[in-house]
């Protein structure tokens, strides 16, 4: 089985300033590894993803995270945020093969303010 | 292409009260799910379908049942609603062969009392 933890429940930031929102895994097999996003009163929209290859990927509004097999984590990161970004932020992990086992952390509240 | 579709987007019921929250989709993808969302838990998989007429058990089936008898549409029906079944529920979908890239729905609030 694998796992997800997300350490930090809420993370407030002043707008323009950088931030992080962790991810750590587990899992005894091969995942895939991804950052949803939701906003307010919104379902789940996929923010990133990393199947293989360069293990820094980027979205198109400025984020990005990187894999890190040895530390079997996958933080978020953005230098500068934005009013806009304000939203739960979840990780999650996918078994390479098995649609079904989608496994996702319990979110992030990125709370952003001027 | 209106992607995924849930209705209804708001419900309340009362204990023992049966209903149907219904999902739709478009884009002809033979994978379909449903989540609950608590608050603190993130997401956790109530029942998926690889295709019509094939349905399976997640992590959180007790309480709701699942059919699939179109590609299309992918009903969760909770027969008996308790308390402990108010949630956010989301379905998503994909296609098989590209089943890491799931799409969600705009989600259904149901309340029971």
């Amino acid at each position: 089985a694998q796992s997800v933890t997300q350490l930090d429940s809420q993370v407030p930031v002043f707008e323009e300033a950088p931030v992080e929102l962790r991810c750590n895994y587990s899992s005894s097999v091969s995942v895939y590894l991804f950052w949803y996003v939701q906003y307010p009163n919104q379902g789940l929209q996929l923010l990133l993803k990393y199947l293989s290859g360069s293990t820094l990927v980027e979205s198109i509004n400025g984020f990005e995270a990187e894999f890190n097999k040895s530390q079997t984590s996958f933080h978020l990161r953005k230098p500068s945020v934005h009013i806009s970004d304000t939203a739960e932020y979840f990780c999650a992990v996918l078994p390479t093969g098995t649609a079904s086992k989608l496994t996702f952390g319990t979110g992030t509240r990125l709370q952003v303010t001027l | 292409n209106a992607g995924v579709t849930q209705t209804p987007k708001f419900q309340v019921l009362k204990t023992g009260q049966s209903m149907t929250l219904q999902c739709a989709q478009d884009m002809n993808h033979e994978y379909m799910s449903w989540y609950r969302q608590d608050p603190g838990m993130g997401l956790r998989l109530i029942h998926y379908s690889v295709g019509a007429g094939i349905t399976d058990q997640g992590e959180v089936p007790n309480g709701y049942n699942v059919s699939r008898s179109t590609t299309e549409d992918f009903p969760l029906r909770l027969l008996s609603a308790a308390p402990s079944q108010t949630s956010v529920y989301f379905c998503a979908s994909s296609r098989l062969d590209t089943y890491y890239e799931q799409y969600f729905g705009p989600g259904t609030r149901l309340t029971v009392t």
